[in-house]
């Protein structure tokens, strides 16, 4: 397995645009998880999905933001319109639930900076 | 929620020397402990994880142990090199219905040739 696969690698946009981030799990994991990783905050938890539905949002920071995992292979973070303040390093982790218990895997993030 | 504080911020060691980074937590709830390493540029990596069921865990030179009662695990390298300079997260969760990990604010360890 190829691990979590997120693209793109690196995003560079305008303020006011649209931006989506997107990311593929690992393959059999049922836990999909959307981090945001900055100097000031740390690596905070956006929102996070069970079996492709959200359970958790309350870390999504307004509006502009919004998340989607249509299917088990395929997730998506999405910010419109973007902001200055958005930029950051954007992780997206999978995870099987279960016992043992909870291991994240890391994608190699989507580093986005919106000018 | 949980809340995970995390000390020191920032850490440089000898080569050679043992390095302690110490993380509490708020949710007696919480029963599964990971740490993160963070290469600078890449992603974080798990090296090491203990569930509240044990005190210790070992696994070559790096150690975590976890005190329940005082909710607080610590991480422990031994024979530092070069390359474990890097950001050391600490992280906590329950296991059973959360789920999500709760990360401290990380530590950045450089390791001194």
């Amino acid at each position: 397995d190829a691990g979590v696969i997120q693209s793109p690698r690196h995003e560079v946009t305008e303020m006011g645009q649209e931006v989506t981030l997107r990311c593929k799990p690992i393959s059999g994991h049922d836990y999909l998880f959307w981090y945001r990783q900055t100097m000031m905050r740390g690596l905070e938890l956006l929102i996070y999905f069970n079996n492709n539905v959200p359970i958790d949002d309350s870390g999504m920071p307004e509006d502009r933001f919004s998340a989607k995992m249509p299917n088990a292979s395929f997730s998506t973070l999405k910010i419109q319109p973007s902001e200055p303040r958005d930029s950051a390093v954007y992780f997206c982790a999978s995870s099987l639930g279960g016992s043992p218990g909870l291991v994240a895997f890391f994608g190699q993030g989507t580093r986005l900076t919106v000018v | 929620g949980e809340n995970v504080e995390q000390h020191p911020s920032t850490l440089s060691v000898q080569e050679g020397d043992s390095a302690v980074i110490k993380c509490t937590y708020s949710d007696s709830a919480s029963n599964y402990f990971p740490w993160y390493k963070q290469e600078l540029g890449k992603r974080p990596q798990l090296i090491i994880d203990i569930r509240s069921n044990v005190g210790e865990k070992k696994d070559q030179r790096i150690a975590v142990t976890l005190n329940k009662t005082a909710k607080h695990f610590s991480l422990h390298i031994t024979e530092t090199q070069p390359e474990d300079s890097a950001v050391y997260f600490c992280a906590a969760t329950d296991s059973g219905s959360a789920r999500q990990l709760t990360f401290g604010s990380g530590t950045q360890l450089t390791v001194l040739p």
